[in-house]
C-alpha cells in the first residue's frame, strides 16, 4: 500500500458524461501528479499540482481540468467525454515539488465510455 | 518531440534466466532516469533511478540499469530472475523538474 488512495475504482460513463476522480495523497505530501494510462499511449502525465496551485502540464485535454484542495486531496474533472478517453487514470504524490523525489502512485481509476 | 521507446513489450524468461529490458530516449540534453514496477495487482512504485555520476545504477531487488550516453540507452538487467519478478516494468525520462514521460511498458512473465 502506497498511502495514496484514489476513488472510484471503476466508473462506467456514457459519451458527452462529466466525471469527476478523486485522489488523497499520502499524509503529508504535497504534490499530486495525474496519469493517463491507454493501451496506444502508454502512462502519459498529465499535471501536477503542489500545495493547491498548479506546478506543471503535460499532455491534458482542454476539456479536462484538475484542482487540489486546501486538504491536499486532488480532483481530475474529465468533461464532454469521447471513447478515447477510456483508460486507467492514476494519481501519484511526493513530498517534493518536482519528480526528482519518487512517486508514489495510487491503485488507478478505471475509466470506461461507452 | 521528447519520447521514452520500450521495445520489448511482452517478454518471457524461466526462473535463472538473465534479464535485459531495453529503454531508449530521445533528448539531447541533461535527463534523469527512472525504472518503476508494477506487480500484479498493486501500484507502481520505483525500482531505481539515475541522475548523476556513477552511470551504472544499483536499484532493489538486484535489479541494476546502465545509462549510456552515447546510445540514449537506460536499459534494465538482472543477472537470474525469479518468478515474483513478474510485473510491467516501466522506463521514465524526467524532463526539468516535473515532467515525467514514462515509456509504453515491458511485461515481464517469468514462468517457474
Amino acid at each position: 500500500d502506497s498511502g495514496v488512495t484514489q476513488t472510484p475504482k471503476h466508473l462506467i460513463t456514457a459519451t458527452g458524461q462529466r466525471v469527476t476522480l478523486r485522489c488523497s495523497p499520502r499524509s503529508g505530501d504535497l504534490s499530486v501528479y495525474w496519469y493517463q494510462q491507454s493501451l496506444d499511449q502508454g502512462l502519459q502525465f498529465l499535471i501536477q499540482y503542489y500545495n493547491g496551485e498548479e506546478r506543471a502540464k503535460g499532455n491534458i485535454l482542454e476539456r479536462f481540468s484538475a484542482q487540489q484542495f486546501p486538504d491536499l486531496h486532488s480532483e481530475l474533472n474529465l468533461s464532454s467525454l469521447e471513447l478515447g478517453d477510456s483508460a486507467l487514470y492514476f494519481c501519484a504524490s511526493n513530498d517534493g515539488g518536482s519528480s526528482y523525489n519518487e512517486q508514489f502512485f495510487g491503485p488507478g481509476t478505471r475509466l470506461t465510455v461507452l | 518531440a521528447q519520447s521514452v521507446s520500450q521495445h520489448n513489450h511482452h517478454v518471457i524468461l524461466s526462473e535463472a534466466a538473465s534479464l535485459e529490458l531495453g529503454c531508449n530516449y530521445s533528448y539531447g540534453g541533461t535527463v534523469n532516469l527512472f525504472w518503476y514496477v508494477q506487480y500484479p495487482g498493486q501500484h507502481l512504485q520505483l525500482l531505481l533511478k539515475y541522475f548523476s555520476g556513477d552511470p551504472l545504477v544499483k536499484g532493489i531487488k538486484g535489479f541494476e540499469a546502465e545509462f549510456i550516453k552515447s546510445k540514449f540507452s537506460f536499459n534494465l538487467r538482472k543477472p537470474s530472475v525469479q518468478w515474483s519478478d513478474t510485473a510491467e516494468y516501466f522506463c521514465a525520462v524526467l524532463l526539468g523538474a516535473n515532467n515525467l514521460f514514462f515509456g509504453t511498458g515491458t511485461r515481464l512473465t517469468v514462468i517457474p
